[in-house]
């Protein structure tokens, strides 16, 4: 049974860089027919894509965070990471790492197995 | 950016009762959306994909439905663990992105 583990700091100063990792069990990550997910949720508020990633590392990001944001893959180890630069206090949120169906030749679809989530809180 | 506006913020329906979420699109996205179930300290569950395929494991009184620009999620009969909060999410082609509406809770009428 496929499952999404998402570790980080829980505490990250202003300015510094987030660092999340999500591990993946029970399944490969390299597979063809998914793509693999970071999400976050500040608190009370809906869920915002953060970026998505291809085992053979072709990746995507939301355009409002673009600038800051680095997603990578490690199929070694099965885990793929996500980088957040420049942290402010907006940044605080429980954050998601998720899969993502894809079909070959079709852009990266629903989010169907997700991680619990962690939070991480910017804070000086 | 794609915009996805659900209505209402919050739905206050009795157990057994019809429940009906709307969520629009600021252009079109096809049939590329998605809805998920979030209770509280959880982590979302994919209900609906491809507008209106059910997930794996979905009960059948969850159904989704529309193209274009405006969608629906009617859960048929109400049971008492259906009282979360939904998200609407598409999936555009190109570029890739992904946007999440900003909720719709479902209360205990």
């Amino acid at each position: 049974q496929l499952q999404l583990q998402e570790s980080g700091p829980g505490l990250v100063k202003p300015s510094e860089t987030l660092s999340l990792t999500c591990s993946v069990s029970g399944a490969s990550i390299s597979s063809s027919t998914y793509f693999w997910g970071g999400i976050r949720q500040p608190p009370g508020k809906g869920p915002e894509w953060i970026g998505s990633i291809y085992y053979s590392g072709r990746a995507y990001y939301n355009p409002s965070l673009k600038s800051r944001v680095t997603v990578s893959v490690d199929t070694s180890k099965n885990q793929f990471s996500l980088n957040l630069s420049s942290v402010t206090a907006a940044d605080t949120a429980v954050y998601y790492c998720a899969r993502q169906t894809h079909d070959y030749g079709d852009p990266p679809a629903a989010f169907d197995i997700w991680g619990q989530g962690t939070m991480l809180t910017v804070s000086s | 950016e794609i915009v996805m506006t659900q209505s209402p913020a919050t739905l206050s329906v009795s157990p057994g009762e019809r429940a009906t979420l709307s969520c629009r699109a600021s252009q079109s996205v096809s049939s590329n959306v998605a809805w998920y179930q979030q209770k509280l300290g959880q982590a979302p569950r994919l209900l609906i994909y491809g507008a209106s395929s059910r997930a794996t494991g979905i009960p059948a009184r969850f159904s989704g439905s529309g193209s274009g620009t405006e969608f629906t999620l009617t859960i048929s009969s109400l049971q008492s663990e259906d009282f979360a909060v939904y998200y609407c999410h598409q999936y555009n082609n190109w570029p890739p992105t992904s946007t999440f509406g900003q909720g719709t809770k479902v209360e205990i009428k």
